[in-house]
């Protein structure tokens, strides 16, 4: 069975930090990878996605993960976070059912 | 465009009555997904539709739980009997198509509350 493990449950970070979420994931075969994140009070955005490509990708506001197949990783980073960054942030991942597999999230706040 | 769109977003309601959430996906996508996101848990896969027809209903909690589509549109997940363990933001997704490479679009979601 597939399944996702994020092993931060809450970071706090100050700004300017650097940020580096964990996510694992256990499926053998071809996966598709997912940071999706939840703002306060907003709903959940995709913020990158990964589709057997490049492993390392980029998203939006200057996140990236990568994909890293013999660790079945794909760690979330962003070299400098800002306040606006507070927000809980989930892993998905999609094997060989069109469901997506979340782990139970990370919530980050950022202090200025 | 439009998101995809959830009513309502909040329900409160007493045990053991029926509720029906309702979820208008992002017009054309063809993939409809429901996810419940409860406190401690994350989010869970309940039901997923390709069309009017449910290919994977294997995340419903028990059998009072059911949903449906029509017109390969919108979609109601009905829940009878409610429970107090039925409480948390259940959230509807849509994508163009099922499978790889598509991305799904998650809604606002409603939030259930079991009295």
């Amino acid at each position: 069975a597939q399944s996702v493990s994020q092993h931060n449950h809450h970071v706090i970070l100050s700004e300017a930090a650097s940020l580096e979420l964990g996510c694992n994931y256990s499926y053998g075969g071809t996966v598709n990878l997912f940071w999706y994140v939840q703002y306060p009070g907003q709903h959940l955005q995709l913020l990158l996605k990964y589709f057997s490509e490049d492993p390392l990708v980029k998203g939006i506001k200057g996140f990236e993960a990568e994909f890293i197949k013999s660790k079945f990783s794909f760690n979330l980073r962003k070299p400098s976070v800002q306040w606006s960054d507070t927000a809980e942030y989930f892993c998905a991942v999609r094997g060989n059912t069109d469901k997506l597999i979340f782990g139970t999230g990370t919530r980050l706040q950022v202090f200025p | 465009g439009a998101g995809v769109s959830q009513s309502p977003s909040n329900k409160v309601t007493e045990k053991g009555k029926d509720v029906e959430l309702r979820c208008d996906p992002i017009s054309g996508h063809t993939a409809l997904y429901w996810y419940r996101q409860s406190l401690g848990q994350g989010l869970e896969f309940l039901i997923y539709f390709q069309g009017n027809s449910a290919p994977d209903k294997s995340g419903l909690p028990s059998d009072r739980f059911s949903a449906e589509r029509t017109g390969g549109s919108v979609s109601t997940l009905t829940i009878q009997r409610t429970q107090q363990e039925d409480s948390a933001v259940y959230l509807c997704a849509s994508s163009l198509s099922p499978g790889n490479n598509y991305e799904q679009y998650f809604g606002p979601g409603t939030r259930l509350t079991v009295t």
